[in-house]
C-alpha cells in the first residue's frame, strides 16, 4: 500500500515562474520528509528536507511546507528555471522503528519551458 | 563529494540466472540501501543494511538476497533471475549522522529475458 502519494505524474511551467510539487502521506509516524531529483540515466540526488517538527524549510529557490494535519507536503521552486527539469521524488521516514528506510511516492515529472 | 558505484549501469541476463549486482562506496557510510525503480510504481526499497553483516529486508525482499561483508560494498543477489525482476536498481548509501540523506549510484538497468 502506496504511504506516501504523488498525484501528479507531469507538471509543466514557464521559466520564471513558480512550480508547485505535491505530495500526501498516510502515515502517522512519519517525522522526516525529503525531496528528491532525479535526471534520466542517474540516480535521484537530494534536494531538501523538513522535520516534522517544522512547517517550513527554504533553500535558496526552494522551500518546501510541511501541514502535519492534513498529512501533506508541498516543494516550491521559485524561480523556475529549465534545468530543473527532472523527476522528483516525495520520501518519508518513520525514523529509528522503520531502520530510518525511506519511503517514496511514484514521483512527479516536471518539466520547465523556456 | 560521496561517490556511490555500481557495477554495471546495463545488464542482460537469463532467466534462472545467478544475478549479483555490486555497489560500494567510498565515504565510510554505516547504511546502505537497495532500490528497484519501476514506471508508474516509484522507488520501492528490497533490503537494507545498518552495520557490516547486518541485513533488514525491505518492503519487496522476494527473490532477492543481498551480502554485506566490508563496510563500502553492499551486494544484492538474484538466486534465480526472472523477467519480473527486469528493473532499474539503485543503491544508496547514508551516514549515521544525516540517516535520512541517502546518497544514490547511477542504478543498473537490469534486463531478464
Amino acid at each position: 500500500d502506496q504511504q506516501v502519494k504523488q498525484n501528479s505524474p507531469s507538471l509543466s511551467v514557464q521559466e520564471g515562474r513558480i512550480s508547485i510539487l505535491n505530495c500526501d502521506y498516510t502515515n502517522s509516524m512519519f517525522d522526516y520528509f525529503l525531496w528528491y531529483k532525479k535526471y534520466p540515466a542517474e540516480g535521484p540526488t537530494f534536494l531538501i528536507s523538513i522535520s516534522s517538527i517544522k512547517d517550513k524549510n527554504e533553500d535558496g529557490r526552494f522551500t518546501v511546507f510541511l501541514n502535519k494535519s492534513a498529512k501533506h507536503l508541498s516543494l516550491h521552486i521559485v524561480p523556475s528555471q529549465p534545468g530543473d527539469s527532472a523527476v522528483y521524488f516525495c520520501a518519508a521516514s518513520a525514523g529509528g522503528n522503520s531502520g530510518y528506510a525511506l519511503n517514496f511516492g511514484k514521483g512527479t515529472s516536471l518539466l520547465v519551458t523556456p | 563529494d560521496v561517490k556511490v558505484t555500481q557495477s554495471s549501469r546495463y545488464l542482460v541476463k537469463r532467466t534462472g540466472e545467478k544475478v549479483f549486482l555490486e555497489c560500494v562506496q567510498d565515504m565510510d557510510h554505516e547504511n546502505m540501501f537497495w532500490y528497484r525503480q519501476d514506471p508508474g510504481l516509484g522507488l520501492r526499497l528490497i533490503y537494507f543494511s545498518y552495520d557490516v553483516k547486518m541485513k533488514e529486508k525491505g518492503d519487496i525482499p522476494e527473490g532477492y538476497s543481498v551480502s554485506r561483508e566490508k563496510k563500502e560494498r553492499f551486494s544484492l543477489i538474484l538466486e534465480s533471475a526472472s523477467t519480473n525482476q527486469t528493473s532499474m536498481y539503485l543503491c544508496a548509501s547514508a551516514g549515521t549522522g544525516r540517516i535520512y540523506e541517502q546518497y544514490f549510484g547511477p542504478g543498473t538497468r537490469l534486463t531478464v529475458t
